[in-house]
């Protein structure tokens, strides 16, 4: 049964850096997938944010591109976000999520989600 | 950019009856489509995928069709678990640049 679970800060401050981290379990990252996150504001719907391939490739929202990193740990069968220069419109529910085989594909696992909000 | 636009933004209907929920893309997106439901304070669930393609282990009554611009999911005798928010979402990119619609809220009436 593959498994993400997402973790990391809950509050950020405006201006500074959110960091997320996934744990994949039941399935190696190493295997051909992508995997990526996806975020949803308070009551509003679903934005994708960025992908990485098993090989370190990334891909990103255009929209968020210029702050967004996503990186990978193969070692430690995770996966990781930065976003930076954090603003109130950045609070929201970080999703993780694996395409089941590589871009062309669905998200077929979802973590349970996290709620990060920016505020001082 | 590819914007999915899901119609209607709310529908109302009994338990026991049909329901039927669109998304239309702005371009072409072959069969590359998939529907999610979410209910509150979950994460998305796979429903379809290949725009007809049912995830394992969802119930026989939902289906999807469609191809290119025009997709429809399904829910042919709803029950009460069926009331959640529905998403499409296009995964026909290259790069990688994948757009969910706006939701289509299922209430009961």
């Amino acid at each position: 049964q593959v498994q993400l679970q997402e973790s990391g800060p809950g509050l950020v401050k405006p201006s500074e850096t959110l960091s997320l981290t996934c744990a994949v379990s039941g399935y190696s990252i190493s295997s051909v997938s992508l995997w990526g996150w996806i975020r949803q504001p308070p009551g509003k719907g679903l934005e994708w944010i960025g992908a990485i391939f098993q090989s370190g490739s990334t891909y990103y929202n255009p929209s968020l591109k210029s702050r967004v990193t996503i990186s990978i740990d193969t070692s430690k069968n995770q996966f990781s976000l930065k976003l930076t220069s954090v603003t109130a419109a950045d609070t929201a529910v970080y999703f993780c999520a694996r395409q089941r085989s590589g871009y062309d594909s669905e998200f077929d696992y979802w973590g349970q989600g996290t709620l990060v909000t920016v505020s001082s | 950019e590819i914007v999915m636009t899901q119609s209607p933004a709310t529908l109302s209907v009994s338990p026991g009856e049909r329901a039927t929920l669109s998304c239309r893309a702005s371009q072409s997106v072959s069969s590359n489509l998939a529907w999610y439901q979410q209910k509150p304070g979950q994460a998305p669930r796979l429903l379809i995928y290949g725009a007809s393609t049912r995830a394992t282990g969802i119930p026989a009554r939902f289906s999807g069709s469609g191809s290119g611009t025009e997709f429809t999911l399904t829910i042919s005798s709803l029950q009460s678990e069926d009331f959640a928010v529905y998403y499409c979402q296009q995964y026909n990119n290259w790069p990688p640049s994948y757009t969910f619609g706006q939701g289509t809220k299922l209430e009961i009436k």
